[in-house]
């Protein structure tokens, strides 16, 4: 069975500081993809970044940049220059080709002004 | 594009009563996922669907919950009958796979309260 861990399940970053935040998952699958997910209050899910396991080139997207490291099955999410509409909780999600998403349980990030 | 649509966006009603939540997918995406998001067990699959065949159901609850999609572009999932425990946000996600990357589209969810 696929597992996702989200070990954090509270942040807090001030405006314009760095914060990580962690993700860990087990797969017996060597072709695979990784996802952050944002959720904010209004409860829509917003891709953040997505990583495909067969790249070993971490993904970026602006603000967003993830340190993969496959051997350890790990997945972080960094945010630099956070922005109070960072605020939001972050899912972390895997899935094999083709299949459904499997969620880590979330970590809620606070931003402060 | 409009997005993946969802209806309704919040419903109330009471044990025992039949509830029946839609989709619509994005036009030419041929996976459809339904997700249950509760504080306690967070976000799972429910089913889903790749040409409109469901492919995996292991994640419907019990025969309470059934799931269609009789075109390509709509999708149900229906409870008959409602029990408070199935008061959760229920989202619907469609994907292109080839094309997407596997990325998925969320709906806005449906919040559905059993009294």
């Amino acid at each position: 069975a696929q597992t996702v861990t989200q070990s954090q399940p509270e942040m807090s970053v001030q405006e314009a500081e760095t914060v990580t935040l962690s993700c860990t998952y087990d797969t017996s699958e060597s072709d695979y993809y990784l996802f952050w997910y944002k959720q904010p209050p209004s409860r829509q899910m917003i891709l953040v970044i997505r990583q495909e396991a067969y790249k070993q080139q971490n993904a970026t997207e602006n603000r967003f940049s993830v340190n993969f490291q496959k051997a350890a099955k790990s997945f972080s999410l960094k945010i630099s220059d956070s922005q109070l509409g960072d605020a939001a909780m972050y899912f972390c999600a895997q899935t094999n080709s083709g299949y459904a998403l499997n969620f880590g349980k979330g970590t809620s990030l606070l931003v402060t002004p | 594009d409009a997005g993946v649509i969802q209806s309704p966006r919040h419903e109330v009603t009471e044990m025992g009563q039949e509830v029946t939540l839609r989709c619509k997918p994005i036009s030419g995406h041929d996976y459809l996922f339904w997700y249950r998001q509760t504080m306690m067990r967070g976000l799972e699959l429910l089913i889903y669907f790749n040409n409109n065949v469901p492919i995996d159901d292991s994640g419907m609850p019990e025969d309470r919950f059934s799931a269609k999609m009789p075109n390509a572009s709509f999708s149900t999932l229906k409870i008959q009958p409602s029990e408070p425990r199935d008061s959760a946000v229920y989202f619907c996600a469609s994907s292109a796979r080839v094309t997407h990357h596997n990325e998925q589209f969320f709906g806005p969810g449906t919040r559905l309260t059993v009294l």
